[in-house]
């Protein structure tokens, strides 16, 4: 079973305005913590927001905030205001818990999501 | 501060040729990792060291091989490509494991095994 679903391969959004990516994620780990990478067609990885299983708030980052429904498993990605340079392709990944110094670190990605923003 | 560093960017293999990909980090991390993200896929874990003098295997380990040459450096092997080796592969650094781990990401290696 996958640890982590994107069930949008491709999402579409006008300028300036807000678009939601989703993210479920599979696991029995009490303790986990949920990422979000940018990677734009120049290929790179960029960090964009970050959530603790444990965070009672959802996690937010200028434009960027994260939707987290533990009940649910989700955690769904929000940007606001979208901007020309937000097209990309964005990843959902999650970090399970375990001893530190082994699993602690390891991240399992979601297939992506591109995501095109129109003037 | 480079962050990541990773060489080669680009690199073109016969079938059987061997490589290694080398990646360096200045940030004074513990743990370091290996992934390769085949095209339109996520990224999958190869490799990974969580300290200096460690190094286990994630997801996909087969036909790879693993250094931790030191804190700052962690190399990836190819013994003998094959075309399904052919990936970009990411290399990526974390601090001391704690509850929050950003991985800090390397630009990439885009490999190609003919």
């Amino acid at each position: 079973a996958q640890k982590i679903t994107q069930t949008q391969p491709g999402m579409f959004v006008q300028e300036k305005e807000a678009v939601t990516l989703d993210c479920t994620y599979d696991t029995s780990d009490q303790s986990y913590g949920l990422f979000w990478y940018k990677q734009p067609s120049s290929g790179e990885m960029i960090f964009l927001i970050y959530q603790g299983s444990y965070d009672e708030q959802n996690a937010t980052e200028g434009r960027y905030s994260l939707n987290f429904q533990k009940a649910r498993k989700s955690a769904n990605l929000v940007i606001s205001a979208s901007q020309l340079g937000d097209s990309a392709m964005y990843f959902c990944a999650m970090r399970e818990g375990g001893s530190p110094g082994t699993s602690y670190g390891k991240l399992t990605f979601g297939q992506g999501t591109i995501l095109t923003v129109h003037p | 501060n480079a962050g990541v560093t990773q060489t080669p960017k680009f690199q073109v293999l016969k079938t059987g040729q061997s490589m290694t990909l080398q990646c360096a980090q200045d940030m004074n991390h513990n743990s370091m990792y290996w992934y390769r993200q085949d095209p339109g896929m996520g990224l999958r874990l190869i490799y990974y060291s969580a300290s200096e003098g460690t190094t286990d295997k994630g997801e996909v380990p087969n036909g790879y091989n693993v250094s931790r040459l030191n804190k700052r450096e962690f190399s990836l092997r190819l013994e003998s490509a094959a075309p399904s080796q052919t990936s970009v592969y990411f290399c990526a650094s974390s601090p001391v494991p704690g509850d929050y781990n950003e991985q800090f990401f390397g630009p990439g290696t885009r490999l190609t095994v003919l």
